[in-house]
């Protein structure tokens, strides 16, 4: 069984620019969260896919975006980047159609991005 | 005020001490609990996971919930240096169909040798 992975490692960017952060969720599960960490916080969700669709959204602005694929991998996408934006950004697999332990969400070791 | 409250840290501790580390919370909500172990510059790793007030425990670690009085715990016993890291509660309003986990902001733990 393979765990989550994500993609790039690292990422440096400038304001203004656009950026594409890619996911592949644990083997078997349907539902990819992402999440922003900033340094020394914890971290802040973004969104989540479950089954190619949107399902739930947190306090991000409409340039976060994001895609589902049919084998459940996943992208964030973010437009016009800001400084502010710099942060690792995690990516986490579950599968709660199962319930219990099932829907606990595993991550991946984050794309670390740079706005300058 | 945030919805999960987690002290940052420092925390040093000499190897062999046992470690309490908590959380409260507000969202009486809240159903699903996780501590997540974070090494630096790395994704966070699942400790344990509770669904209601009690103790698991899990080799040297136990989890506490307190729903009453909206406070989670988490003891490590006989600490190691390879313990150090940074230690995230989560939690969630739901088990199921779970969407969205509230982290705290994490509290640095360092064991030394």
């Amino acid at each position: 069984e393979t765990g989550v992975t994500q993609s790039p490692t690292h990422l440096i960017k400038t304001r203004g620019q656009q950026v594409t952060l890619r996911c592949s969720s644990q083997s078997g599960h349907n539902t990819v969260s992402w999440y922003q960490q900033a340094l020394g916080q914890g971290p802040q969700f973004i969104f989540q896919y479950y089954r190619e669709e949107e399902n739930g959204r947190g306090n991000f602005p409409p340039r976060f975006s994001g895609l589902q694929f049919p084998n459940y991998s996943s992208e964030l996408n973010v437009n016009a980047l800001e400084l502010d934006d710099s942060a690792l950004y995690l990516c986490a697999s579950s599968l709660p159609e199962t319930g219990g332990s099932a829907d606990t969400q595993y991550f991946g070791p984050g794309t670390r991005l740079t706005v300058l | 005020q945030k919805e999960v409250e987690q002290d940052p840290g420092p925390l040093s501790v000499p190897e062999g001490a046992i470690v309490s580390l908590n959380c409260t919370y507000s969202n009486s909500a809240f159903q699903y609990f996780m501590w997540y172990r974070q090494y630096s510059r790395k994704g966070p790793e699942l400790l344990m996971y509770t669904y209601s007030s009690g103790n698991k425990e899990d080799g040297r670690f136990t989890a506490q919930v307190d729903k009453s009085s909206k406070y989670i715990s988490l003891f490590i016993r006989d600490s190691q240096p390879s313990d150090s890291a940074t230690y995230l509660c989560a939690m969630s309003p739901s088990t199921s169909g779970t969407y969205k986990y509230i982290f705290g902001t994490g509290t640095r733990l360092k064991v030394l040798a």
